[in-house]
């Protein structure tokens, strides 16, 4: 089973609102990714955890909090977002995920579209 | 630094024909190289991927990619295309400086298959 799910698959927020992304995995996986993607273009890595410690922060804005309670489920809080935030957000695991694991193959979840008015 | 290029945005094939997108690369070292499509409003599947070994790397829905190390290219092919292969395409490259297992992708190519 290579199955990443996320939900939910549409959110629409304001402004103001406090929302959350959520992605889960039952591969046995221990390194967790979040992506944007805007329309046509490649996604944009944001977060990484490995071994439930994040790892790579990519300067993302902190109304973006990423939280990673076990090594199945992962997280992303929204907060006060901006309208450019507009995008779809994209989870992905990996076996291991540190420097040592050169080949291995991220596997993506389907992605939460998001709009904020 | 690595990266990956894919110099088309747009592919146009007529169905049965082969087709071919483009990807060159640009690394420090081994490259580590993959393939992902992209289907309307869908996450990214993985495709193939080039570690180590024969030049010629075969991956799901027959698709197929050539590591050509002295031309610095893995580009994808598939001998008979179908109109069901329409969608976004990226190639990508681990980044070797990164301390986790982090890819960086290409553009994305677009191919479109015509009845």
């Amino acid at each position: 089973d290579t199955e990443v799910t996320q939900t939910p698959k549409h959110l629409v927020m304001g402004m103001t609102n406090k929302k959350s992304l959520k992605c889960e995995q039952h591969m046995g996986h221990r390194a967790m990714y979040w992506y944007k993607q805007k329309a046509k273009k490649p996604p944009e890595l944001m977060f990484v955890y490995s071994y439930e410690k994040l790892s790579i922060n990519e300067s993302v804005p902190s109304r973006f909090s990423p939280e990673c309670p076990n090594s199945s489920l992962l997280n992303l809080h929204l907060h006060a977002l901006q309208p450019e935030d507009s995008a779809l957000y994209l989870c992905a695991s990996s076996p291991a995920g540190t420097s040592g694991s050169l080949g291995e193959t991220q596997y993506f979840g389907p992605g939460t579209r998001l709009l904020v008015l | 630094a690595q990266s990956v290029a894919q110099p088309e945005d747009q592919v146009n094939v007529a169905e049965g024909n082969p087709l071919t997108v483009k990807c060159t690369y640009s690394v420090s070292g081994n490259p580590y190289l993959f393939w992902y499509v992209q289907y309307p409003n869908r996450g990214l599947q993985f495709l193939l991927k080039y570690i180590t070994g024969d030049n010629l790397v075969k991956g799901s829905y027959g698709f197929e990619a050539e590591f050509n190390k002295s031309q610095t290219s893995f580009h994808l092919k598939k001998p008979s295309a179908l109109v069901s292969d329409s969608a976004l395409y990226f190639c990508a490259v681990r980044d070797m400086s990164s301390s986790a297992s982090k890819i960086i992708f290409g553009s994305g190519t677009r191919l479109s298959i015509r009845p």
